[in-house]
Formats: C-alpha cells, structure tokens, sequence
C-alpha cells in the first residue's frame, strides 16, 4: 500500500518562529489533507489540497502532485500552533480510505 | 450541534462490558467511518460505511461492530474488549468516499 512520511516527527520552536512541515508518499494520490490535533485529541482540518498552494492565516500549504510531497507553512508561531501535524492522503483506487503519515509534533515556546 | 459529534467523550470498560460509541454527523454526508488511533501508531481505519453500506472492513476484531442505521449516525458495539483495545477512537464523515473528511471529537477508552 502507499506510504506516507513526515519531516521532521519532532520540532520545538520559539514563539514567532516560521516552520515547515513536510509530507512524502510514495504513490499517486487522489487527493491529501492536512490536519492539526490538538491536545484533547480533535482533529482539525486545515486544508485540503491536491495540488497547487492555499493560505489561511498564518498557514499555508504546497502539494506538487508530481513529486509526491507537500509541504505546511507555518509563520509567527504561537503557542496554541502546539499539537501534533498529520498529513493524509487518498488514493486513486476506489474506496481506500485516508492512509495517515505519522505526524509532526509541534511544541511552541513562549 | 454541527459538525460530527461523538458520545461519550471518555469511556472506561471491564473486559466483560459491552458499551456502544455513537457517533452524529450533521454535515448531509453520505460517507462515514471508524478510525482507531493508539499511543505513537498512525492511525488506523477500522470500517467505513457509503450510503448505510458497509465498503470496506479492514480486518478488524469481531469484538468491534459497526452499525449504520442512517446516514446520519454510526456505532460501534464493543464486548469482551481486551486492554490492548485502549485507543482513541474516531469518527469522521465526508461527502462521498473519496472526498474530504471531517473528524469528530473522538472517544478516548480504556479498558480495565
């Protein structure tokens, strides 16, 4: 089945700082998502995104479905940024269902 | 209520128990899922269900059932749970298969 890795599993940064989150998979995707869990375990969307680049916020996001990698951007970081990244991607074939990287946990230091 | 909501948010069972987790969506989706999400594993699927259609089943114990009386709710009956099965337990809903999800809150059980 496809395979989907995330850079760095950890990453510590000082408040105001910018990150960049990273998601490899080793097949064609259908379509991928990026999500935050926070601390109480809810899991929120946060984009989206087959292809091409989309911004919310302080957050944006890169997927190049060519390469098989997206990328998250996260700028001025704030505490409440802290919680764990997922990356998640559908593949083309039929129902199969999100395939789930491992996360990126954030922590952000005030 | 919006979105997807689950009930109850926390759950601790003997391994002798049955219980039910519940889930709502009030999104108009026609897709939804189970996912369990155990301490440092990625998470996992366990059913979705398209249309009250159960379409894919990956594998799981039968000591989980999934039920789907509408498109709207979805269980899980759980008994006889062994403590290996302490996990977060999600649910998420999408339109269609295939297309983007959305989580609920999640059950976080323990099982004694």
């Amino acid at each position: 089945g496809i395979q989907v890795e995330q850079s760095p599993p950890d990453l510590i940064l000082q408040e105001g700082a910018n990150s960049t989150l990273r998601c490899n998979f080793s097949d064609s995707v259908n379509n991928l998502q990026w999500f935050h869990q926070n601390p109480w375990g809810q899991l929120i969307n946060l984009f989206y995104i087959p292809s091409g680049t989309k911004q919310n916020g302080r957050l944006s996001a890169t997927t190049v479905a060519t390469e098989r990698y997206s990328l998250l951007y996260i700028s001025s970081s704030q505490t409440t940024d802290s919680g764990v990244y997922f990356c998640a991607v559908l593949t083309f074939s039929g129902n199969t269902p999100l395939v789930f990287g491992k996360g990126t946990r954030l922590s952000v230091i005030a | 209520e919006t979105g997807v909501t689950q009930t109850p948010r926390h759950l601790v069972m003997g391994m002798t128990n049955k219980k039910s987790l519940k889930c709502e969506q009030h999104l108009g989706h026609n897709a939804m899922y189970w996912y369990k999400q155990s301490a440092k594993k990625p998470l996992e699927l366990m059913f979705v269900y398209s249309l009250e259609e159960r379409v894919e089943n990956n594998s799981v114990p039968s000591r989980f059932s999934p039920e789907c009386p509408n498109s709207s709710h979805l269980f899980l009956h759980l008994h006889t749970l062994q403590p290996e099965d302490s996990a977060l337990y999600l649910c998420a809903s999408s339109q269609r298969t295939g297309y983007e999800q959305y989580f609920g809150p999640g059950t976080r059980l323990t099982v004694t």
